[in-house]
């Protein structure tokens, strides 16, 4: 069974500075697909940034990029420049790769880290 | 585009009880899937839904069950309800065959409570 494990329940960071969240997880898998996700207070989830396992490139999305280490199983996410608005719970989520060819829907989430940005 | 619509946002029940949760997805999107949010179990997979099938299920209790519709809309329904039953009930959709299709797209939720 695949789990995943986020070992900062809360952190914080000054607005405009950079944060890393940290994110490790287990498989017995070789594709895969990770994934941040955002829950802002009282607001839906919405994706931040997706990485498939069979991609050694980083994935970034503007302000988000993800450092991939595949043999170590770790998945950290970093928002450069912070913004009042990226103040949320943060989940790192693990999906295996379908054998239909599409979503499984069946995401594994971490307990999440949550983010407060200070002005 | 419409996003993924949750019916009710909020409800109260009471043990014993039943309750029925529905969502309507993104329009195109066949694949529905349930999470059930709680704050000391986290979010947990419930049961995934494409072409009126459930194709994959987590493990909970008989009493959640689900069903999709041919419009793709999903409903789940949870039986003798327990005070531990009171959590956040995401529904999620996604693309299917596109390059895109497992990335899930969160309704709002519907925030259930157990008296």
């Amino acid at each position: 069974a695949q789990t995943v494990t986020q070992s900062q329940p809360e952190m914080s960071v000054q607005e405009a500075e950079t944060v890393t969240l940290s994110c490790t997880y287990d498989t017995s898998e070789n594709n895969y697909y990770l994934f941040w996700y955002k829950q802002p207070p009282s607001r839906q989830m919405i994706l931040v940034i997706r990485q498939e396992a069979y991609k050694q490139q980083n994935a970034t999305e503007n302000r988000f990029s993800v450092n991939f280490q595949k043999a170590a199983k770790s998945f950290s996410l970093k928002i450069s420049d912070s913004q009042l608005g990226d103040t949320a719970m943060y989940f790192c989520a693990f999906m295996k790769h379908s054998i239909y060819g599409g979503s499984q829907g069946n995401l594994i989430f971490g307990k999440g880290t949550k983010l407060s940005v200070k002005p | 585009k419409a996003g993924v619509t949750q019916t009710p946002r909020y409800l109260i029940k009471t043990r014993g009880q039943q309750v029925t949760l529905s969502c309507s997805p993104i329009s195109g999107h066949r694949s529905v899937s349930w999470y059930q949010q709680t704050p000391g179990q986290g979010l947990q997979f419930l049961f995934e839904y494409f072409s009126e099938t459930q194709r994959n299920k987590g493990n909970f209790p008989g009493r959640f069950s689900g069903r999709q519709f041919s419009n793709s809309r999903s409903e789940m329904n949870v039986s003798t309800l327990e005070l531990g039953d009171s959590a956040l009930y995401l529904c999620a959709s996604s693309p299917t065959l596109d390059r895109r299709a497992n990335v899930l797209t969160f309704g709002a939720g519907s925030r259930l409570t157990v008296l």
